[in-house]
């Protein structure tokens, strides 16, 4: 069972586009959603991060927004890049006292043509 | 540069064979957590120490097992291998057991 389902699979975007991935989740336990980066090679690198007590989190060209009602997040990229293009990974967990499980979703490829 | 360091990089065996993936954390992180990527199953979260201790445990197999030392570097050992079992295996580590976590590079590995 996918505890975080992530869409689209594959992602194509023109320079200065926006680039957009969705997510959703089940477990209401979750409380951090954390979005990971990855190029071909290399491990996945945190992105950005965001706790169900922010409706939306900004850093840069990255947004997340996040609609606990829904159980759905996602990823905004603006003024997409070439260099932005990677695999995007959004992620869930429940911080507990005893260790924490993340679930991640099944990536999504962007590709931004120039 | 994540500061998480993972030997070997690559790795290529047998099936029914064994072998071990080390994983040294960040400077000052105590926990280390394991996952498991491939083509169709995507990142799979294995199993999580913190400062030695087993904390948190995901889709591991019973032949797959994991360790914590106390200088705070990790190993997965993979037994009985199998074809399937080819896949990258990353290591990731962070401060706490519930901070953000960085991923080291990955070791592929080839079982044939």
């Amino acid at each position: 069972q996918q505890q975080v389902k992530q869409s689209p699979q594959s992602l194509i975007v023109q320079k200065g586009g926006i680039s957009i991935i969705n997510c959703a989740y089940e477990n209401t336990a979750f409380d951090y959603f954390p979005w990971y980066q990855q190029f071909p090679g290399k491990g996945p690198a945190l992105l950005i991060a965001i706790r169900p007590d922010v409706s939306e989190k900004k850093e840069g060209r990255f947004t997340i927004s996040f609609n606990k009602s829904a159980k759905q997040f996602s990823l905004h990229i603006m003024d997409s890049q070439p260099g932005d293009s990677a695999t995007y990974f959004c992620a869930a967990s429940s911080f507990r006292s005893t260790g924490n499980q993340f679930y991640f979703g099944t990536g999504t490829s962007l590709t931004v043509i120039p | 540069d994540s500061g998480v360091t993972q030997t070997p990089k690559h790795l290529i065996t047998a099936t029914g064979q064994r072998v071990t993936l080390r994983c040294s954390p960040r400077s000052g992180d105590l926990s280390v957590y394991w996952y498991q990527q491939s083509l169709d199953q995507g990142l799979q979260f294995l199993i999580h120490y913190y400062n030695g201790e087993e904390r948190a445990k995901g889709n591991i197999l019973e032949r797959f097992s994991a360790q914590q030392f106390p200088d705070l570097h990790s190993e997965l050992n993979l037994s009985s291998l199998e074809l399937g079992d080819s896949a990258l295996y990353f290591c990731a580590s962070s401060v706490g057991a519930n901070n953000e976590q960085f991923f080291g590079p990955g070791t592929r590995l080839t079982v044939l």
